[in-house]
């Protein structure tokens, strides 16, 4: 069975550092891994995409990587802002299948 | 592009009863899946649906049913609903390699 463990499950911080979520998966088989944003009670916002050819994939303040051989992806954000607060889902694919598996997320709180 | 659209945003149901969600999935998108999210917890998969046939299923009971219709929208039924149903359902389209999120219905089971 595949799964998707995230640490820590909450993180607080005050505004402008920099900070590293992390996301481990069991699938050796991986074909993509997908970091993404959700606030309360809303939907999930596609964040980065790292195809398993990657190593890593950035857009703006933001930065992810992919290790296949030891299962682990991070996400690196780049001075923190109060608008970043939210919770961070990573989710793995696996080849042949469009189907996510999910960790639990990462709950955000950047403070002024 | 108005991207993914789930309706209803909320609902209210009550123990026994049948409920019906859509998604219209992103232009383009023919593949569409549905994902159950509860409170505090990462999402879980329900199913998927490409040209109109189930093709992947999660581990979900029978009361839990779908379809898509040829312009690729789809819908999510749950028969006999029970209060373990409350959750937000998410639903997703793909083309290609990334997965494009609705903003989800809160289905709240009383």
């Amino acid at each position: 069975k595949q799964e998707v463990t995230q640490i820590p499950a909450a993180l607080s911080v005050p505004e402008g550092e920099n900070l590293v979520l992390n996301c481990s998966f069991t699938d050796s088989a991986i074909y993509n891994l997908q970091w993404f944003r959700q606030d309360p009670g809303k939907g999930l916002t596609s964040l980065l995409l790292i195809q398993s050819s990657q190593r890593e994939q950035t857009s703006g303040r933001l930065n992810a990587s992919l290790d296949k051989s030891s299962g682990r992806s991070t996400l690196y954000i780049a001075a923190s802002q109060p608008g970043d607060s939210a919770t961070y889902l990573c989710a793995s694919r696996s080849y042949n299948t469009d189907k996510l598996i999910f960790g639990t997320g990462t709950r955000l709180q950047v403070f002024p | 592009d108005a991207g993914v659209t789930q309706s209803p945003t909320h609902l209210i149901k009550t123990r026994g009863q049948q409920v019906t969600l859509r998604c219209s999935p992103k232009s383009g998108h023919d593949t569409v899946s549905w994902y159950q999210q509860a409170l505090g917890q990462g999402p879980q998969f329900i199913f998927q649906y490409y040209e109109e046939e189930e093709r992947q299923r999660g581990n979900f009971p029978d009361r839990f049913s779908g379809h898509q219709f040829p312009n690729y929208s789809s819908e999510l039924n749950v028969n006999a609903l029970l209060l373990g149903d409350s959750a937000l359902y998410l639903c997703a389209s793909t083309y290609g390699t990334e997965a494009f999120f609705g903003q989800g219905t809160r289905l709240t089971v009383v």
